[in-house]
């Protein structure tokens, strides 16, 4: 079965350091997104990707976070300088259509659980 | 702002029975439902989804009913099995074409007992 996978699966950083979380979308999808969980909390958007450009982001996503597809099949997402507050799990997702209304919903990754010290 | 709520955090039910998990929203705007399962350190796994213009959707031992009036829906599982314990989260997804991002509730912590 196609999966969505996520690399590092834990990251451990210095506040104020860039991170770099890196995702491998479904290889015919053509939706991504990337959500977050802080500890304890619900699941959250952060931002949704399509055609290369940013079709919609959170209050979360603020100008400390990126979004990139560098090449064919990687997606990522960049922390520019770290905060405690950004300690949270992250996790990918990739969906075949655009609003994910289908018998299969979005696919998400394992995540990738970011730890800012 | 708790568009989708999972009032009961946690929930228990003896192998072989009916597990009943329940999830209310606020937002009129939301016309698709789906549940995701979630064990630890995985990511949320799709379970089953139901479209506003039904009341019910069945996949096996699972079984999701929506009552638009009530803006209310439930999973039900049955009969449970062990290797259904894990976290199941109700999302929901708005009809408004632009913002079709998930907007999830708490969760609900499922344990089955043997």
């Amino acid at each position: 079965e196609p999966e969505v996978t996520q690399t590092p699966s834990h990251q451990v950083t210095q506040m104020g350091q860039e991170v770099i979380l890196r995702c491998v979308p479904i290889s015919n999808h053509l939706y991504f997104y990337w959500y977050r969980q802080i500890l304890g909390q619900k699941v959250e958007f952060l931002v949704s990707f399509y055609n290369n450009e940013i079709s919609e982001k959170s209050e979360i996503f603020d100008d400390q976070f990126s979004v990139e597809r560098p090449d064919g099949s990687n997606f990522t997402l960049k922390i520019r300088s770290t905060k405690l507050e950004d300690s949270a799990m992250y996790f990918c997702a990739s969906s075949e259509t655009r609003t994910g209304k289908t018998n299969y919903g979005y696919t998400f990754g394992s995540g990738t659980r970011l730890t800012v010290v | 702002d708790q568009q989708v709520k999972q009032n009961s955090p946690s929930l228990s039910v003896q192998e072989g029975r009916i597990s009943i998990l329940n999830c209310d929203y606020t937002n009129s705007m939301f016309d698709y439902f789906l549940w995701y399962k979630k064990y630890p350190a995985e990511g949320p796994t799709f379970l089953i989804s139901i479209s506003s213009i039904k009341d019910k959707n069945e996949d096996g031992r699972f079984t999701v009913f929506l009552n638009k009036s009530a803006k209310h829906l439930s999973l039900h599982i049955v009969p449970s099995q062990p290797g259904d314990s894990a976290v199941y989260f109700c999302a929901a997804i708005p009809s408004n074409f632009g913002n079709e991002k998930l907007t999830f509730g708490t969760g609900t912590r499922l344990t089955i007992i043997p």
